[in-house]
């Protein structure tokens, strides 16, 4: 079937240590996005891309880093120079570039710092 | 930037009753869309409106769109318990590449 994986589901990590968020998608989207969601925020921008091997940064960029090498793959890294990291993170992606039609999420990942 | 703001923040109600949901937002749109997230889970679209549309329906949902007030309403009738959840307005700005999301409606449906 085809979707949005996310992985892991919950992840937890030590204050100081970088983290990779993996996001692949099998359907054929040009353009994908991550947000994140703290509780009574809504969902904040952090990045997107529109094509391979190119991104723009969101609301929310500081402290997050991205890749695009493959259209399916879009991978997040939370650096240590993220203040404030807990939280629930959601890729989602779209048909083009535009974000003109709906947005496909996945399951997300949810971050705890210790 | 979180442009649409849904109203109200908490919905509580008894199945067969209709919901309304109200979402604002603050500059030109291309598009709004209406998401349902439950608990823990991912958003899931529900539907698409235009910025030349006035009224939309799918199923039990209806969904309006006034530009010159710059908001839009969902309507779910009929509710299930099962559709409890939370719900999320979206806009597309004419110049921008990203959905903008509101903070959204918490939907509770009691049998």
């Amino acid at each position: 079937d085809g979707g949005i994986t996310q992985s892991p589901k919950y992840l937890f990590r030590k204050e100081g240590q970088n983290v990779t968020l993996s996001c692949e998608q099998n359907l054929n989207h040009d353009a994908m996005y991550w947000y994140r969601q703290d509780p009574g925020q809504g969902l904040r921008l952090i990045y997107y891309s529109q094509i391979v091997n190119d991104f723009q940064k969101g609301d929310i960029a500081e402290g997050y880093s991205v890749s695009r090498e493959k259209k399916e793959s879009f991978p997040l890294t939370v650096t240590s120079a993220q203040k404030n990291p807990t939280a629930f993170y959601l890729c989602a992606s779209s048909r083009n570039g535009l974000a003109a039609g709906e947005l496909f999420f996945g399951e997300g990942s949810r971050l705890t710092v210790l | 930037s979180q442009q649409g703001e849904e109203d109200p923040q908490a919905l509580s109600i008894q199945e067969g009753e209709n919901a309304t949901m109200n979402c604002s937002y603050k500059t030109s749109i291309n598009n709004l869309q209406w998401y349902r997230q439950n608990s823990g889970r991912g958003l899931v679209h529900l539907i698409l409106i235009r910025s030349n549309e006035r009224e939309k329906h799918s199923g039990r949902l209806r969904v309006t769109l006034d530009t010159s007030k710059k908001s839009s309403s969902l309507l779910i009738t009929a509710s299930r318990a099962a559709d409890t959840a939370s719900y999320f307005c979206a806009t597309v700005p004419n110049s921008g590449y990203a959905l903008n999301f509101g903070k959204g409606t918490s939907l509770l449906v009691t049998p």
